[in-house]
């Protein structure tokens, strides 16, 4: 988890309300990533960015959006909160598209 | 059909024992691979990364890679209480990572 952090680390929402995570680093790498773990599907990919303001769609990206105006940061947006949405999220960064990636700790994040 | 397929387990060796875990992918261009360790309420951990065809040694860790046969396995050797945890095999295609639903392990002191 060195050099990644992620707020809040735990959350607990409403159906229908806005929620933003953040992830932070302090390794200057390029590349950032917004995962989803639930059990039965592993870990998957909602959103990535290649750079500042250069974002992308991953395989599960509906219902979300993300921003990165600065190097170190990214935000995942969850613009209505749905209870589908209840999951353990989890940033990554790499210093290019297919070199290793790095997690940081996890949000858990449940919609009631 | 999923682009990573992994053997849910649990799989169970004694202590001192060799651990094998297998992945297989469906994407022929994928150019990296990389096991990943996760422990229970824990973020995954890198343990492992290959780029080419046969074996990559790390300490008690053996990544094999074959790229005809479309799979990926990690051995750990001399097998210790402290390796049980989920192994997540990880391929990546050129544009992004997929991961399996990984391999539960269990070593028995």
């Amino acid at each position: 988890d060195a050099g990644i952090t992620q707020s809040p680390r735990h959350k607990v929402t409403e159906t229908g309300t806005p929620v933003t995570l953040r992830c932070h680093q302090t390794e200057n790498h390029r590349y950032m990533y917004w995962y989803r773990q639930d059990p039965g599907h592993g870990l998957r990919l909602i959103h990535y960015s290649y750079g500042v303001k250069d974002t992308d769609k991953g395989e599960v990206s509906d219902g979300y959006s993300v921003s990165r105006s600065k190097t170190e940061d990214f935000l995942l947006t969850l613009e209505s909160a749905t209870s589908s949405q209840t999951s353990v999220y989890f940033c990554a960064i790499s210093e290019g598209q297919t070199y290793e990636q790095y997690f940081g700790p996890g949000t858990r994040l449940t919609v009631t | 059909q999923k682009e990573v397929e992994q053997n849910s387990g649990p799989l169970s060796v004694p202590e001192g024992a060799i651990a094998s875990l297998n992945c297989t992918y469906s994407d022929r261009v994928s150019q990296s691979f990389f096991w990943y360790r996760q422990y229970s309420g824990k973020s995954p951990e890198l343990i492992m990364s290959i780029y080419s065809n046969g074996d990559k040694e790390d300490g008690r860790f053996t990544a094999q890679l074959n790229k005809a046969s479309q799979y990926v396995s990690l051995l750990i050797r001399d097998s210790q209480p402290s390796d049980s945890a989920t192994y997540l095999c990880a391929v990546n295609p050129g544009n992004q990572f997929y991961f399996g639903t990984g391999t539960s392990l269990t070593v028995i002191p």
